[in-house]
């Protein structure tokens, strides 16, 4: 297992069009993550699987933004009607969860998918 | 809403000195996570270091250690031996260990430079 996956690396779309991007989490990981980073900042949370239950959502995913993972392994980040300023790196992270086990719950994270909205 | 704040922008070093990054956070919890990322040219995030607030022993991972003062709501992360490969992006970063929430908070980030 080579770690997180994500595809495409890069994508320059024209406003008003539809992309979605691909996160491959490590095979033995329940839980899957994605992050958005704009240029300068940190990455800011979006949402998180456990499986193929969405657990939690950010207020920063509008409802152009749409996040699956329908067999609980690879997910898809849609975006539609695409606007400049959802131009970013799209990270996706996983992580293997256990209940009842302390300790942080430990992210790994792709490169990132990067989104250029002219 | 817990925030996470690195002051230093970008900070430099020589190969072989120590650096110090800094990094403060606010929050009404008393158990919590933190961490130290390093994110390379490359992109990816790398976990470096991190710190369970109920413990009071400061973490540490061979040449990476953070001085965590709970009180000053301060975790600092130390670099000795400062090395060529260390040259990256380093984002502080916040999680609650209760309620549920699985969100990390990152700061801003400090760009790290390394001069040989």
């Amino acid at each position: 297992d080579t770690g997180v996956s994500q595809d495409p690396r890069h994508k320059i779309t024209k406003r008003g069009q539809n992309v979605t991007f691909r996160c491959d989490p490590i095979s033995e990981h329940n839980r899957l993550y994605w992050y958005r980073q704009t240029l300068g900042q940190g990455p800011e949370f979006l949402t998180y699987f456990q499986n193929e239950a969405q657990l939690e959502k950010s207020r920063l995913l509008s409802d152009r933004f749409s996040a699956e993972r329908p067999k609980g392994s690879f997910s898809t980040l849609e975006i539609q009607r695409t606007e400049q300023g959802d131009s970013a790196m799209y990270l996706c992270a996983s992580s293997h969860f256990q209940a009842l086990i302390s300790g942080a719950n430990v992210l790994t994270f792709g490169a990132g998918s990067r989104l250029t909205v002219l | 809403a817990q925030t996470v704040t690195q002051s230093q922008p970008e900070m430099s070093v020589q190969e072989a000195e120590t650096v110090t990054l800094s990094c403060t956070y606010d929050t009404s919890e008393s158990d919590y996570y933190l961490f130290w990322y390093k994110q390379p040219p490359s992109r990816q995030m790398i976990l470096v270091i991190r710190q369970e607030a109920y413990k009071q022993q400061n973490a540490t991972e061979n040449r990476f250690s953070v001085n965590f003062q709970k009180a000053a709501k301060s975790f600092s992360l130390k670099i000795s031996d400062s090395q060529l490969g260390d040259a990256a992006m380093y984002f502080c970063a916040y999680r609650r260990a209760q309620g549920g929430s699985e969100k990390l908070v990152f700061g801003k980030g400090t760009k790290l430079t390394v001069n040989p």
